[in-house]
């Protein structure tokens, strides 16, 4: 596509329910990141993919969030049992290059997670 | 590990008015170095980047210069608009990493 895709735009749920998170890549980009922005917390990382694998979860703050992708393509975010702390939004991003010199990393527009 | 230090606002100026808004990081090697801006209730979009020492990079206005003798990437725009209005993120991936390390962001607001 010609840019990154997320949906939904906006969520709000109730706490204590599921939510996933859908993530459409740039065509042909091999990397695939997810970050959350909450007020007063600025971006933070919480996975990467390389194709379908995800050497790096290393920011995903809990086991109720986990994340997969497939056909090295779409990815789902997905929150189990939510909290009013996951209020955020989420991030989805990619790129061509990871690694290389200026890589540039594209960003979506965003999911607005609302957990009331 | 690295890290990025930028200006903390928020920050009001008229129209038409100078802008520098201060970034400073600190990597090994030689990190790229992005500024991202983030319209209100809209994503993130690069604005400008730079990879080497000295290099300049420029979009819509806006400059930023790499000095690794001060490891700053400060913004910089001559006149700024009220469609500047945003909150800016300086950001770097370090030499060889495939992720952004973002400073905290600066809200710039622009007034007629």
């Amino acid at each position: 596509g010609a840019g990154v895709s997320q949906s939904p735009s906006n969520k709000v749920t109730e706490k204590g329910k599921d939510v996933e998170l859908r993530c459409d890549p740039i065509s042909g980009h091999t990397a695939l990141y997810w970050y959350r922005q909450s007020l007063g917390q600025g971006l933070e990382f919480l996975i990467y993919f390389q194709g379908n694998s995800a050497p790096d979860k290393s920011g995903l703050p809990s086991d109720r969030f986990s994340a997969e992708r497939t056909g090295g393509s779409v990815s789902t975010l997905t929150i189990q049992r939510t909290q009013q702390e996951d209020s955020a939004v989420y991030l989805c991003a990619s790129s061509a290059s990871p690694g290389a010199v200026g890589n540039t990393i594209y960003f979506g527009e965003g999911s607005w997670l609302t957990v009331v | 590990g690295d890290s990025v230090t930028q200006m903390e606002g928020p920050v009001t100026l008229s129209e038409e008015a100078f802008l520098t808004i201060n970034c400073t990081y600190t990597a090994t090697g030689y990190p790229s170095l992005f500024w991202y801006v983030q319209y209100p209730g809209e994503g993130l979009q690069l604005l400008l980047k730079a990879t080497k020492a000295d290099d300049k990079g420029s979009n819509k206005g806006f400059e930023a210069t790499y000095r690794k003798e001060t490891t700053s990437f400060h913004l910089e725009k001559g006149s700024v608009q009220v469609s500047d209005s945003a909150v800016y993120f300086c950001a770097l991936t370090g030499a060889g990493s495939y992720q952004l390390t973002f400073g905290k962001g600066t809200k710039l607001s622009v007034i007629p």
